[in-house]
């Protein structure tokens, strides 16, 4: 299994374009979650996923969109990119649909994104 | 808004001592995760303990919960430089479709 896996590995935009980060999961795993890290700022969700068709929203949804069309791809894409976006987002996936059941969650390597 | 918060911030130790970092969080919880992120990667998960669980071992790892006082420690004994990682809690919700809660994280150095 290659597990998680997330491209680009690094990106560089201008303020104002849009782009869509790529996150993918070969363990039919029905959870699937966007995070983003700052420094001091540890990980916030930015979106999550219980299911094929199924999103929601984390703590911090400003400026991005998601969707879930098929169990294996949970795609993040930045609608009109900002410099207050540079950062580096993980996506990460869990067996579970239910978070309140005890699975671990699998992280991808990250995508380190800078908006100039 | 982050749930668990991480004491100490950072902590510098020598190789072979005791490493031993805390969570505290504020909501009922089902479980405690503890992940490691060595630097520049993902995240890594180490260890799960229950909310009707006390304390849990895995290799050098040893993790408590403590529900009355909302909080929860990691230890890692006789650590090496390759410990040497940011240490993150998450906590999973009592009930609800609330995703796991990340800390901000320890970060470990462990000097050679």
């Amino acid at each position: 299994n290659a597990g998680v896996t997330q491209t680009p590995k690094f990106q560089v935009l201008k303020t104002g374009q849009s782009m869509t980060l790529q996150c993918a999961q070969d363990m039919n795993h029905e959870y699937m979650s966007w995070y983003r890290q700052d420094p001091g700022m540890g990980l916030r969700l930015i979106h999550y996923s219980v299911g094929a068709g199924i999103t929601d929203q984390g703590e911090v949804p400003n400026g991005y969109n998601v969707s879930r069309s098929t169990t294996e791809d949970f795609p993040l894409r930045l609608l009109s990119a900002a410099p207050s976006q540079t950062s580096v987002y993980f996506c990460a996936s869990s067996y579970s649909r239910r978070p309140t059941d005890s699975y671990e969650q699998y992280f991808g390597p990250g995508t380190r994104l800078t908006v100039t | 808004s982050q749930q668990g918060e991480e004491d100490p911030q950072a902590l510098s130790i020598q190789e072979g001592e005791n490493a031993t970092m805390n969570c505290s969080y504020k909501t009922s919880i089902n479980n405690l995760q503890w992940y490691r992120q060595n630097s520049g990667r993902g995240l890594v998960h180490l260890i799960l303990i229950r909310s009707n669980e006390r304390e849990k071992h895995s290799g050098r790892l040893r993790v408590t919960l403590d529900t009355s006082k909302k909080s929860s420690s990691l230890l890692i004994t006789a650590s090496r430089a390759a410990d040497t990682a940011s240490y993150f809690c998450a906590t999973g919700p009592h009930s609800g479709n609330t995703p796991l809660v990340f800390g901000k994280g320890t970060r470990l150095s462990v000097i050679a």
